[in-house]
């Protein structure tokens, strides 16, 4: 079975620090994986990965995929209290593109 | 550009009773997700649409939720009757083409919160 494993399941850290979050999947017929940011409402889009090794930047914010050893890392930089919320991790398959969501990452930045 | 619209935001209802929520999606998204959220938890596929058409639907509970899209736009979502375990938010979302192939990006609502008592 399709299955997408995030870790830490929540991590606190005072702003200025770096932290990376962590996905690993099984997935068939893997398409592209996707991380998303969660506040209190809906999940907002950050990167799509489709190719080993090809870091995807934004700002402080940074993900590369390796499809070999089937994991994606979210670093983000020099924490803000406004990156506190949920990251989820997705993985899109060839078949139909569905989407399978990991339970996601809950950072709490502090000042 | 108007974004995923979703409702109600908020519904309580007791065990055994149906609930239906309304979502209707970017103008021109041709594919629509049904999302179950449960606390703590990642967003559950539950059935997605391509225009009208059911693409997958193999973890939709079968014998209490339903779902439709009759003229490939804006969809419905019932659960009848509801069980205690059915308090989630439940998330619908759109894209441009199946699965957003080309961005990989899903516009997500902002959510039905249902609690069952």
């Amino acid at each position: 079975e399709d299955k997408v494993v995030q870790s830490p399941l929540s991590l606190v850290v005072h702003e200025g620090d770096t932290v990376t979050l962590n996905c690993s999947y099984e997935v068939t017929n893997f398409r592209s994986l996707l991380w998303y940011k969660q506040e209190k409402k809906a999940p907002t889009f950050l990167f799509m990965l489709t190719s080993s090794g090809i870091e995807k930047k934004s700002g402080r914010l940074s993900s590369i995929l390796d499809k070999k050893e089937l994991f994606s890392i979210l670093n983000i930089t020099a924490t803000q209290t406004g990156d506190s919320a949920v990251y989820l991790c997705a993985v899109q398959g060839l078949n139909n593109n569905d989407m399978r969501f990991g339970a996601g990452t809950r950072l709490t930045v502090k000042p | 550009e108007a974004g995923v619209a979703q409702s109600p935001r908020y519904k309580i209802i007791e065990k055994r009773q149906s609930v239906a929520f309304w979502c209707n999606p970017i103008s021109g998204h041709a594919t629509l997700y049904w999302y179950q959220q449960i606390l703590g938890q990642g967003p559950k596929l539950l059935i997605q649409f391509q225009n009208n058409g059911v693409v997958d639907d193999s973890q939709l509970p079968k014998d209490r939720f339903s779902a439709e899209r009759l003229k490939g736009v804006d969809s419905t979502l019932k659960i009848q009757p509801a069980k205690l375990e059915d308090s989630a938010v439940y998330l619908c979302a759109s894209s441009k083409t199946s699965g957003g192939a080309r961005t990989g990006e899903l516009f997500f609502g902002e959510g039905s919160r249902l609690t069952v008592l």
